[in-house]
């Protein structure tokens, strides 16, 4: 079992929607971050949370630590927002190096 | 402005190949990362690195070693490239020691080995 699990895999939704993908992990962490990931590549990461809940422009992102739980909501989804959404955990070793695990990410695919 | 830059984004190589992946950052960050993605298993650390000449194994080092002899750069070198490694090849980096940090990824390289 994944240590970081994400659902749905693939999201088809028609523009406006409301999307919500969510994101479990098994594991102690400092803080869980949701990237974009566009066709081509390149990754940016959008939010990195620790606790409670986040908002930029449309996307809000939310965290239940007790539950080992995060979301991330579009809201009035458009087009561009068809990217892949991958989830990623920083696992709470003590450690001093930044290392993540991810999520097999959620492919969302808006449709006008 | 943040960036992290990588030398190729699409390159072709044949089984056996000495193959090089270079990685370039001008935020003075001291940890850097190289990933590969594939399909149905997301991001996997090949190595990693948090200072100059330092370099620790990720999850799935085999058939791979790194190089960083400058803080901006860091090269992963396949010694001997096999059809398995055909992968995209995402380098990242990060401020050092930083517990709750972003990382900044690069544009990532599309490897094909024949």
């Amino acid at each position: 079992k994944n240590e970081v699990e994400q659902s749905p895999q693939n999201l088809t939704a028609q523009e406006g929607e409301f999307i919500t993908i969510n994101c479990s992990y098994s594991v102690g962490i400092s803080a869980l971050h949701w990237l974009q990931q566009h066709p081509g590549g390149g990754i940016v990461s959008l939010f990195m949370l620790s606790s409670g809940k986040k908002k930029h422009g449309r996307l809000i992102a939310t965290i239940n630590i007790q539950e080992k739980h995060s979301s991330l909501h579009i809201t009035a989804s458009h087009p561009r927002d068809s990217a892949v959404y991958i989830c990623a955990v920083r696992s709470w070793d003590g450690g001093a190096t930044n290392k993540l695990i991810f999520g097999t990410g959620t492919l969302l695919a808006v449709q006008p | 402005d943040v960036k992290v830059t990588q030398s190729s984004r699409y390159l072709v190589k044949r089984t056996g190949e000495k193959v090089f992946l270079e990685c370039v950052q001008d935020m003075d960050h001291e940890n850097m990362f190289w990933y590969r993605q594939d399909p149905g298993l997301g991001l996997r650390l090949i190595y990693f690195s948090y200072d100059v000449k330092m370099k620790e194994k990720g999850d799935i080092p085999e058939g791979y070693s790194v190089s960083r002899e400058k803080k901006e750069r860091f090269s992963l070198i396949l010694e001997s490239a096999s059809t398995n490694q055909t992968s995209m090849y995402l380098c990242a980096s990060s401020p050092h020691t930083a517990y709750q940090e972003t990382q900044y990824f690069g544009p990532g390289t599309r490897l094909l080995v024949l």
